[in-house]
């Protein structure tokens, strides 16, 4: 079965923390992971991906990745009340088609 | 710029009376993906095109069709929407061979009265 889970918050932080957000997976042999930001009514934008264990760092982001744990996660440093948004989770799994699959989201509220 | 291009942004259709929804992209990408999003969902895949092989997800309704007569474009028939169907549809694209990252159009919000 093929489940990605995230917790659908909200998440509330103030204006310059770090706000972190989880995803579990639930294929344990899924091999490629995706962070997308969707602003309400808008769709999803691409804002990080990872492929191997560890941190990935771009800009005030970074997606940590644990495979063994199964589970992938956002930092947003410095957060600014633009990044109030959902952010969706989203998985290859090893079997199929490269499709992706997809949390149902985390929404993020940053407080100024 | 390259982007995914999504027309009409906003459709209104009657219970029953078909309507088509359409993608082009300009990244080249030999992929594209239709999905349905409904409010506090996550997007669900409903097919895909692999340069042209279609590929049709398993519990997608059969009142869901697509077409693509070329790499550019992209269509989503909907042959007798019903109140269940209204949504926003997502076109993606991917450059399969180099990357798996899937880039979104701007949606289709389709309201069915």
């Amino acid at each position: 079965q093929k489940e990605v889970e995230q917790n659908s918050g909200p998440l509330s932080v103030p204006e310059g923390a770090i706000a972190s957000l989880n995803c579990t997976y639930s294929d344990r042999g899924s091999q490629s992971f995706f962070w997308y930001r969707q602003y309400s009514g808008k769709s999803p934008e691409l804002i990080m991906f990872i492929y191997s264990n560890g941190d990935k760092e771009d800009g005030r982001f970074t997606a940590q990745l644990n495979k063994a744990s199964q589970y992938v996660s956002l930092l947003i440093r410095d957060s600014q009340p633009s990044d109030s948004a959902t952010y969706l989770c989203a998985v290859i799994p090893q079997t199929g088609a490269n499709n992706l699959f997809f949390g149902t989201g985390t929404r993020l509220t940053v407080i100024p | 710029d390259a982007m995914v291009i999504q027309n009409p942004r906003y459709q209104v259709t009657q219970f029953g009376k078909p309507v088509t929804l359409s993608c082009s992209q300009t990244l080249n990408h030999n992929v594209m993906y239709w999905y349905q999003q409904k409010s506090s969902q996550a997007p669900k895949l409903l097919f895909h095109y692999y340069d042209k092989d279609f590929n049709n997800e398993a519990d997608t309704p059969d009142n869901f069709q697509s077409r693509r007569p070329n790499t550019s474009f992209c269509f989503l028939d909907i042959r007798s929407p019903g109140l269940g169907d209204a949504a926003m549809y997502l076109c993606a694209t991917r450059r399969a061979g180099s990357s798996y990252e899937q880039y979104f159009g701007p949606g289709t919000r389709l309201t069915v009265t």
